[in-house]
C-alpha cells in the first residue's frame, strides 16, 4: 500500500517571500509522484509530475518540486510567491506495480500569501 | 470547452432522496473516477473505471453506485442521500498508457444533503 503525508495543513506566506511545501510518501515498488493545485471554487490541476529521470522536476507558474528517494520526499519549492498562488495544494503518488491506477492524495496544504 | 465537464455543479438536496452527478469527457481516456473532497481529508476514491464493462469499488463506496453509460460517460448515484455525504465530488479521467497514471479533473459538484 502507498501513502502520502503533507506535513502541514496550512502555510502562511508574506508576498514575494520563498515557500516550501513539504510531502512524504510511502511505497515498497518504484513510484510516481505529482503536485495538484487546487484554486478557490475550482477543480485540481496538475502543477508538476515526476515520472523518472531528473530528480528536479520544473511546472506551471515558477513552481519546482524534487525528488528525494532516500528520504521519501517530493517537496514544493517557489521561490518567490504571488498573491494569485493562494490555493490547495495536494502532492499525489502513484506507481507502476500492480494496481497503479490508483493515484493516492495527501490532505493537502492550504497556501495563504499575505501581502 | 472543458475537457472534463460535471453537472449539476452545485446541488442541495434533503435526507433519503436519490440524486446523481453526471460527468463527461472529451479526451478520449479509457478511465474515470469518482472522489470526495472533504476538508482536512483530501480526496477519498469512490469508485472507478477501466472501461464500460469494467466497474470497480474505491476506498469509500458505501451509499453510492456508478454507472458507465458510454466511454465518455460515468455516473455517479446517492440511493438515499445522507448529510454525511455532504461534500464536494470531483470526476477523473486518465488514459492509463503511461504518464504515471496522471488524472485530468473536472471542475467538481458542491452537493450539501440537508
Amino acid at each position: 500500500a502507498q501513502s502520502v503525508t503533507q506535513l502541514d495543513s496550512q502555510v502562511p506566506v508574506f508576498e514575494e517571500a520563498p515557500v516550501e511545501l513539504r510531502c512524504n510518501y510511502s511505497s515498497s515498488v518504484s513510484v510516481y509522484l505529482f503536485w495538484y493545485v487546487q484554486y478557490p471554487n475550482q477543480g485540481l490541476q496538475l502543477l508538476l509530475k515526476y515520472l523518472s529521470g531528473s530528480t528536479l522536476v520544473k511546472g506551471i507558474n515558477g513552481f519546482e518540486a524534487e525528488f528525494n528517494k532516500s528520504q521519501t520526499s517530493f517537496h514544493l519549492r517557489k521561490p518567490s510567491v504571488h498573491i494569485s498562488d493562494t490555493a490547495e495544494y495536494f502532492c499525489a503518488v502513484s506507481h507502476s506495480g500492480a494496481g497503479s491506477y490508483q493515484l493516492t492524495f495527501g490532505k493537502g496544504t492550504k497556501l495563504s500569501v499575505i501581502p | 470547452d472543458a475537457d472534463v465537464t460535471q453537472t449539476p455543479r452545485n446541488r442541495i438536496t434533503k435526507t433519503g432522496k436519490r440524486i446523481m452527478l453526471e460527468c463527461s469527457q472529451t479526451k478520449g481516456h479509457d478511465r474515470m473516477y469518482w472522489y470526495r473532497q472533504d476538508p482536512g481529508l483530501g480526496l477519498r476514491l469512490i469508485y472507478y473505471s477501466f472501461d464500460v464493462k469494467d466497474i470497480n469499488k474505491g476506498e469509500i463506496s458505501d451509499g453510492y453506485s456508478v454507472s458507465r453509460q458510454a466511454q465518455a460517460k460515468f455516473s455517479l448515484s446517492l440511493e438515499s442521500a445522507i448529510p454525511n455525504q455532504t461534500a464536494l465530488y470531483f470526476c477523473a479521467t486518465s488514459d492509463g498508457t503511461g504518464g504515471g497514471n496522471e488524472q485530468f479533473f473536472g471542475p467538481g459538484t458542491r452537493l450539501t444533503v440537508l
